[in-house]
């Protein structure tokens, strides 16, 4: 398994603000993902993030709202830019684990609420 | 984008008894992992199925997986209040490499 902590663990904050959230690993990983669970909803991944290079973006996420940095091999940022209430979510990274066939596993998550 | 989807979206039951949950997918998967979140909590890892695996057992769990119907089931046996959460499968697909796509999640309740 992998021992992966977020900060901050909830935060509440003013429309029109940024907030970065972070993610650390207690061992080195290549590829670290972010996701964001809206209320009562399924995870829905919004990038990959590898170290050395611009993170990857899924459909619908664009880096200019979601810029992700990737320092090194333990530890990523999400930042969610201009926050409108919608931008309301669970914001969860996760790592891979294995050889092979990979197993998942997530940070506890940041409970963001957008006043 | 979700890949999956599960079934039934809810699903009450009394202490002791089977809770059965199904996921369904689009596309060739590499493997299926199914995850349990309590709520408002992280998401925990139950288990990885490949898929080149049929079923695999841990613990009270028991997961099968059918690429033929690009289905799986996770099996609870002898359910517990505590297994109260909501249950995720999460796809790797063949075409995407390591990234995952969640399924909508089966809410489970377990009375006691």
């Amino acid at each position: 398994s992998a021992v992966i902590s977020q900060k901050p663990s909830r935060d509440i904050c003013q429309r029109g603000t940024s907030l970065t959230i972070q993610c650390q690993v207690d061992s080195q990983v290549t590829m670290m993902f972010w996701y964001r669970q809206q209320p009562g909803q399924s995870l829905t991944l919004i990038a990959t993030a590898n170290q050395g290079s611009e993170a990857t973006y899924e459909s619908g996420f664009v880096i200019d709202k979601f810029p992700i940095s990737r320092p090194n091999l333990t530890f990523s940022t999400l930042t969610v830019s201009n926050m409108s209430p919608e931008d309301s979510s669970i914001y969860l990274c996760s790592v891979l684990r294995g050889t092979g066939s990979y197993e998942q596993y997530f940070g506890p998550g940041t409970r963001l609420t957008v006043t | 984008s979700q890949q999956g989807e599960e079934d039934p979206q809810a699903l009450s039951i009394q202490e002791g008894e089977n809770a059965t949950m199904n996921c369904s997918y689009k596309t060739s998967i590499n493997n299926l992992q199914w995850y349990r979140q309590n709520s408002g909590r992280g998401l925990v890892h139950l288990i990885l199925i490949r898929s080149n695996e049929r079923e695999k057992h841990s613990g009270r769990l028991r997961v099968t997986l059918d690429t033929s119907k690009k289905s799986s089931s996770l099996l609870i046996t002898a359910s517990r209040a505590a297994d109260t959460a909501s249950y995720f499968c999460a796809t790797a697909t063949l075409n995407t490499g390591n990234q995952f796509y969640f399924g909508t999640g089966t809410s489970l309740t377990v009375i006691p």
